[in-house]
């Protein structure tokens, strides 16, 4: 069965610190990778996606940015992180073979990782 | 923006009710989903339905779709204490990526 991994789950980091959290996917393979944050009693806002290693889409302009160095692997990173990046952030996998396919729209997410800039 | 929006924002009932949250969208879609979050954890699938489909059924989950009206609605039907949970819908919109679009979320109480 598929599972994915989060970590850390909670981190403090100062103002104008590096950033960088991992995501991992077991038991599947070619899936495509997301990452979401969640503001405090909000919906889920999409960051990243990427349907390949090495193929990332941005959805928003922000101090963040997002790789794939491997199949099952999503990186989320930051060079300085700000107040306004404080959140939850939350990586999912759906179905292998791209977007634009019926059958792929289920979304399986991590256990989310709790940051809090100060 | 928010292409799907709940409704109502929170709700609290007794255990053994039933809990109905709406969820109302803007544009055409291909399909609809539920997923449920508990505090301070990742989103958990429940339910999909596509645009020709007007009712899912799921253990105690039923999930209706009127796109002429651009409306879903969840219910859960005699609900339990472990029930309590925010739930989000999430579109795909017709013709764009089918990556899904998820409103704010109903916070849903189930008192024991």
């Amino acid at each position: 069965s598929q599972t994915i991994h989060q970590w850390p789950a909670t981190l403090v980091q100062p103002v104008g610190s590096p950033l960088s959290l991992e995501c991992t996917v077991e038991g599947t393979s070619n899936p495509n990778l997301y990452w979401y944050r969640q503001a405090a009693g909000r919906g889920l806002q999409l960051l990243f996606y990427s349907v390949g290693i090495g193929q990332i889409s941005s959805e928003v302009p922000q101090n963040l940015s997002a790789s794939r160095p491997q199949d099952r692997q999503f990186i989320l990173s930051s060079k300085k992180l700000l107040l306004s990046d404080s959140g939850f952030y939350l990586c999912a996998w759906s179905g292998p073979g791209g977007p634009r396919l019926a059958g792929k729209e289920t979304q399986y997410f991590g256990p989310g990782t709790r940051l809090l800039v100060l | 923006s928010q292409q799907g929006e709940e409704d109502p924002q929170a709700l609290s009932i007794q255990e053994g009710e039933n809990a109905t949250m709406n969820c109302s969208y803007k544009t055409s879609i291909n399909n609809l989903q539920w997923y449920r979050q508990n505090s301070g954890r990742g989103l958990v699938h429940l339910i999909l339905i596509r645009s020709n489909e007007r009712e899912k059924h799921s253990g105690r989950l039923r999930v209706t779709l009127d796109t002429s009206k651009k409306s879903s609605s969840l219910l859960i039907t005699a609900s339990r204490a472990a029930d309590t949970a925010s739930y989000f819908c999430a579109t795909g919109i017709s013709g764009g990526s089918y990556i899904p679009t998820f409103g704010r979320g109903t916070s849903l109480i189930v008192h024991p």
